[in-house]
């Protein structure tokens, strides 16, 4: 398996602000991902981190709004830009390691509420 | 469009209960399964996965999960349930590009 951590574990944001989350992964991985769990519902992906290049975003999630780096490959950003109530979720890192190219690993998470 | 569907949203049970969930998937490629628990305060962690060959897998802490291709089920079992088995339960399917889609969860409850 991997250490997975995210920065940070929870933060309370004003409306109209952004907050930048990072994740850093101790093994080598070959994809990185980020999912957004609302209160209540299950995990939906957001977009695939590519390394050195744009991430692929799902339907219903731009670039704009959620700006991702990838410099290398164990680590990742994620900003959620100009935040509102409805961006108040957990925000969750997972990657895929290069010896075991099926299976998924998360990070414990960021808790995101927006005031 | 690759989706999982999970039945139950709550299930509460007595400790040494035997546990079925049930999950449906939808996915028209080569398919790769897994159940993911999440316990109270801690992070997502893989329960159990299947690939390929034996459609009964077991997976850590007592569970099994038996794929079933003519009805697209995935259903988590354990024989009998213990009071630290109380968490939520997610079901998902590996899409294409590697990303996974997730049902809805289930809620486990064991009682004492």
């Amino acid at each position: 398996s991997a250490v997975i951590s995210q920065k940070p574990s929870r933060d309370i944001c004003q409306r109209g602000t952004s907050l930048t989350i990072q994740c850093q992964v101790d093994s080598q991985v070959t994809m990185m991902f980020w999912y957004r769990q609302q209160p209540g519902q299950s995990l939906t992906l957001i977009a695939t981190a590519n390394q050195g290049s744009e991430a692929t975003y799902e339907s219903g999630f731009v670039i704009d709004k959620f700006p991702i780096s990838r410099p290398n490959l164990t680590f990742s950003t994620l900003t959620v830009s100009n935040m509102s109530p409805e961006d108040s979720s957990i925000y969750l890192c997972s990657v895929v390691l290069a010896d075991r190219s099926y299976e998924q690993y998360f990070g414990p998470g960021t808790r995101l509420t927006v005031t | 469009a690759q989706s999982v569907s999970q039945h139950n949203h709550h299930v509460i049970l007595s400790e040494a209960a035997s546990l079925e969930l049930g999950c449906n998937y939808s996915y028209g490629g080569t398919v790769n399964l897994f159940w993911y628990v999440q316990y109270p305060g801690q992070h997502l962690q893989l329960l159990l996965k299947y690939f390929s060959g034996d459609p009964l897998v077991k997976g850590i802490k007592g569970f099994e999960a038996e794929f079933i291709k003519s009805k697209f089920s995935f259903n988590l079992r354990k024989p009998s349930v213990q009071w630290s088995d109380t968490a939520e339960y997610f079901c998902a399917v590996k899409g294409g590009a590697n990303n996974l889609f997730f049902g809805t969860g289930t809620r486990l409850t064991v009682i004492p």
